[in-house]
């Protein structure tokens, strides 16, 4: 059974750079039919898809995060990981990593908040 | 860029109630429409994909439908576990950018 685990900081300080990965068990990323992605929900509202990454690097990303957002794979660890940077308090959220195809998410990390506060 | 409306944001049911609703794309978007289920602190689930596919292990109340621009999301008879909230979310971009509905919170009458 595929599971992705988020890991990184819970609280990040105003103008700094939000670091997570995602780390994916029971499959390989290096798989030919998905892609990996990153969405975030704020506390109380809805989703927003920030990026994702296909295992040969290729990326895609949020216009409206592009300029911020920065996502890599690291194929021998089994694990990818988003950098966001000059976060203020609006990009506080729980982050989610997930797998999808050309069309869908299917498996979804569990999610961890991220709070921007001094 | 495609902006996805759902209707209602919100809705009171009772359990064996028959629940729909509605997501509008600003463009066409063919049928590229996905369903998710969210309960409180827990990720989004898929329910239904290309608009109108049940993934696999979802129960067959849920139904989906719809084309173009105009989508409908159906539980035939809400049950107790059917009580969350609810997103559409369309694929139709090339490369892929994906947007999501703001949800739908059904909860308990």
């Amino acid at each position: 059974q595929l599971q992705l685990q988020e890991s990184g900081p819970g609280l990040v300080k105003p103008s700094e750079t939000l670091s997570l990965t995602c780390t994916v068990s029971g499959g390989s990323i290096s798989s030919s039919s998905y892609y990996w992605g990153w969405i975030r929900q704020p506390p109380g509202k809805g989703l927003e898809w920030i990026g994702s990454i296909y295992y040969s690097g290729s990326t895609y990303y949020n216009p409206s995060l592009k300029s911020r957002v920065t996502i890599s794979v690291d194929t021998s660890k089994n694990q990818f990981s988003l950098k966001l940077s000059s976060v203020t308090a609006a990009d506080t959220a729980v982050y989610y990593c997930a797998r999808h195809t050309y069309s869908l998410f299917d498996y979804w990390g569990q999610g961890t908040l991220v709070t921007v506060s001094s | 860029d495609i902006q996805m409306t759902q209707s209602p944001s919100s809705l009171s049911a009772s359990v064996g109630d028959r629940v729909t609703i509605t997501c509008r794309a600003s463009q066409s978007i063919s049928s590229y429409l996905n369903w998710y289920q969210q309960k409180p602190g827990k990720a989004p689930k898929l329910l239904i994909y290309a608009a109108s596919s049940l993934q696999s292990g979802v129960p067959s109340r849920f139904s989906g439908s719809g084309s173009g621009t105009d989508f409908t999301l159906t539980i035939s008879s809400l049950q107790p576990e059917d009580f969350a909230t609810y997103y559409c979310q369309q694929s139709y971009s090339t490369p892929p950018q994906f947007t999501f509905g703001p949800g739908t919170k059904v909860d308990i009458k």
